[in-house]
């Protein structure tokens, strides 16, 4: 079975902080994704990446960049968080075409006081 | 632009009863693929069903059944005889064949909050 690794499952930062989430697959899939779930707003995708060192923006990019330097590690970054990040990220897979199904990870739950 | 609709924020049944989760959708394209999800509380979603739009075969899989209608531009979710276990969110979605960019690409409804009361 395919494995998306998320690095931590709880974090809390202080504003103004730059906070990296990372997101590690173990089963060769060419695109990942970065989503934010809210609650009332469901799944929205900040960012996706087809391919190594590529990537696109997504319904929400504003205030995050995202790196992907190794296929099989996607990492989002916010350069200075702010209270209204406060989420829960997820990080999605999947092998070859962006409507395959995804593997998703488990989730950071992102705390920014 | 794409929209998902699941209309039903929370739907709260006794277990062994029958639920129906629906979900309906807009697009403009004429090829399309629609999934369901389900997020349990440990929070990982799980791909349940993908259904490609030349499809409009009902489902069944044990005791998860879907009803694609095109007509009515709809992909419902009907569990029989809930368990406990099936107490999650559930999310449809859609994306257009072939995938696209940004906005166009995958998109989820807002998700239907299933609780199975013992």
């Amino acid at each position: 079975d395919v494995k998306v690794t998320q690095s931590s499952r709880y974090l809390v930062k202080r504003t103004g902080e730059k906070v990296f989430l990372e997101c590690v697959q173990d089963m060769d899939h060419e695109n990942m994704f970065w989503y934010r779930q809210d609650p009332g707003l469901g799944l929205r995708l900040i960012y996706f990446s087809y391919d190594v060192k590529m990537k696109e923006k997504g319904d929400i990019p504003e205030g995050y960049s995202v790196s992907r330097e190794k296929k099989e590690r996607f990492s989002l970054i916010l350069e200075s968080a702010s209270t209204n990040q406060t989420s829960m990220y997820l990080c999605a897979s999947s092998l070859r075409r962006r409507d395959e199904k995804l593997f998703f990870g488990s989730g950071t739950q992102l705390s920014v006081l | 632009a794409q929209k998902v609709t699941q209309a039903q924020t929370e739907i709260s049944v006794v277990e062994k009863e029958d639920v129906t989760l629906d979900c309906v959708y807009e697009t403009r394209d004429t090829t399309y693929y629609l999934f369901w999800y389900k997020q349990p509380p440990s929070g990982e979603l799980v791909f349940l069903i993908r259904r490609n739009s030349f499809d409009e075969q009902n489902e069944i899989s044990g005791r998860y059944s879907w009803n694609f209608q095109k007509s009515t531009s709809s992909f419902n979710f009907t569990i029989t005889a809930s368990q406990v276990v099936d107490s999650a969110v559930y999310f449809c979605a859609l994306s257009p064949r072939g995938g696209g960019g940004g906005a166009d690409g995958l998109t989820f409804g807002k998700g239907t909050h299933l609780i199975i009361q013992p």
